[in-house]
């Protein structure tokens, strides 16, 4: 069983709308970030999490620590926002060493 | 982009030969790794370094070396590439003050 699982493996949705992708982990973690990865494109740090939620123009992520998930979601859902968002924890018992989902591939629609 | 680099961009390369991929950083920061990405798996860490000559193996490194003689460059060494080391390369560099990953654009090898 993977340490990060991540759900949907893939989402296409109309413009406009709001997104959830959601990510569950299995060992203890220091922090916990989403990335993003456009097609062909390199990987960007959107967020990084240890508690609460953060938000960033669109984008919003939050973490529950105590349940070991976490979501991200997008509002007012843009195609320039297809991409794969991937999911990260640093695992707590291995130095914090990263552990990568295998990502979420989404797609926009106009 | 955190100053990162890597190089080259593309390669396509035979089975047995040797393949270096080098990536650099103008930050000065410490830790430094080197992942690779394929289809149907997340990024698996290779090697990472926390400092010259200091490197340590990650989840996949079965058939790769790696060096770090300067502080701004992380090498990745393929001593005999073979068919199933064809992917995706990313180097990343982790901000100490940030604590977050920054990631190079990738290098996309091929062994045929």
């Amino acid at each position: 069983k993977n340490e990060v699982e991540q759900s949907p493996q893939n989402l296409t949705a109309q413009e406009g709308e709001f997104i959830t992708i959601n990510c569950s982990y299995s060992v203890g973690i220091s922090a916990l970030h989403w990335l993003q990865q456009h097609p062909g494109g390199g990987i960007v740090s959107l967020f990084m999490l240890s508690s609460g939620k953060k938000k960033h123009g669109r984008l919003i992520a939050t973490i529950n620590i105590q349940e070991k998930h976490s979501s991200l979601h997008i509002t007012a859902s843009h195609p320039r926002d297809s991409a794969v968002y991937i999911c990260a924890v640093e695992d707590i018992g291995k130095d914090d060493k990263i552990i990568f989902g295998k990502g979420t591939r989404l797609h926009i629609l106009p | 982009d955190a100053g990162i680099t890597q190089s080259p961009r593309h390669k396509v390369t035979e089975t047995g030969t040797p393949v270096t991929l080098r990536c650099h950083q103008t930050e000065n920061h410490r830790y430094m790794y080197w992942y690779r990405q394929d289809p149907g798996h997340g990024l698996r860490l290779i090697h990472y370094s926390y400092g010259v000559k200091d490197t340590d193996k990650g989840e996949v490194s079965d058939g790769y070396s790696v060096s770090r003689s300067k502080t701004e460059d992380f090498l990745l060494t393929l001593e005999s590439a073979t068919s199933s080391q064809t992917s995706v390369y990313f180097c990343a560099i982790k901000a100490a003050s940030y604590n977050e990953q920054f990631f190079g654009p990738g290098t996309r090898l091929t062994v045929l």
